[in-house]
């Protein structure tokens, strides 16, 4: 079956600092990845839409320059979280979905996600 | 906006009860997906169910999509300590531009005591 591999499962750093998380499809092609974010009990929150070689689509409310998003192949998608503070604390989850069509009727495959802690 | 309602958001039962959580919406879908999460993890796919009034099995769950493709159920039969975690519907529509974008229910938290 599809694996999305996420790197790293948890960070704990301070406040301020940049964090970068990684998102790989390990044994498809994907053109497409989502990365959501998810407070606990609750449901996935989505953030962003992320095409290959284009710039992410980004949900309301979140901020593009906080959240950055970087799409460069069809296997790797990366998170940003730049100037960490304690509010962004969360678990982040992303994942990816194939070139099939109807686009509409392919399942997302999830990473593992990422606790990120902000001290 | 399309909404997913999903309900119950909590429900705790015995080891051997059924249980059915429900996903309702006033938005038609292409099709509908079900994942089961558990803490610390990410979602696992359980079913898509793509046509409308189709029924998919899977050992002791049943997914339903509704004729109108606006609602789906899960059903557990007899439910087991290890169906324990967080039940997921998500829907997907023509009108999200062909990214394959996902509307997420609430989330259902189910626990199973022995």
């Amino acid at each position: 079956g599809a694996v999305v591999s996420q790197h790293p499962s948890w960070v704990i750093c301070k406040s301020g600092t940049s964090v970068k998380i990684e998102c790989r499809s390990l044994d498809f092609q994907a053109t497409t990845m989502f990365w959501y974010r998810q407070f606990p009990k609750q449901s996935l929150m989505l953030m962003a839409t992320s095409n290959e070689g284009s710039k992410a689509t980004y949900e309301q409310g979140v901020e593009k320059d906080k959240f950055l998003i970087n799409h460069a192949s069809l296997t790797l998608s990366t998170l940003t979280v730049t100037s960490a503070h304690p509010e962004d604390s969360s678990f982040y989850i992303c994942s990816a979905s194939g070139r099939a069509v109807p686009y509409s009727n392919q399942p997302q495959h999830f990473g593992d996600g990422t606790r990120l802690s902000i001290l | 906006t399309q909404l997913l309602e999903q309900s119950p958001q909590f429900l705790s039962i015995q080891e051997g009860e059924n249980l059915t959580v429900y996903c309702n919406s006033s938005s038609v879908f292409s099709s509908l997906q079900w994942y089961r999460q558990e803490p610390g993890e990410g979602p696992v796919l359980l079913v898509t169910v793509v046509t409308g009034g189709e029924v998919k099995k899977l050992k002791r769950l049943t997914f339903q999509f509704g004729d109108a493709r606006k609602d789906s159920s899960l059903h557990i039969t007899a439910a087991q300590p290890g169906d324990t975690g967080l039940y997921l519907c998500a829907g997907a529509s023509r009108g999200s531009g062909n990214t394959g974008k996902l509307i997420f229910g609430q989330g259902t938290t189910l626990q199973v005591k022995p």
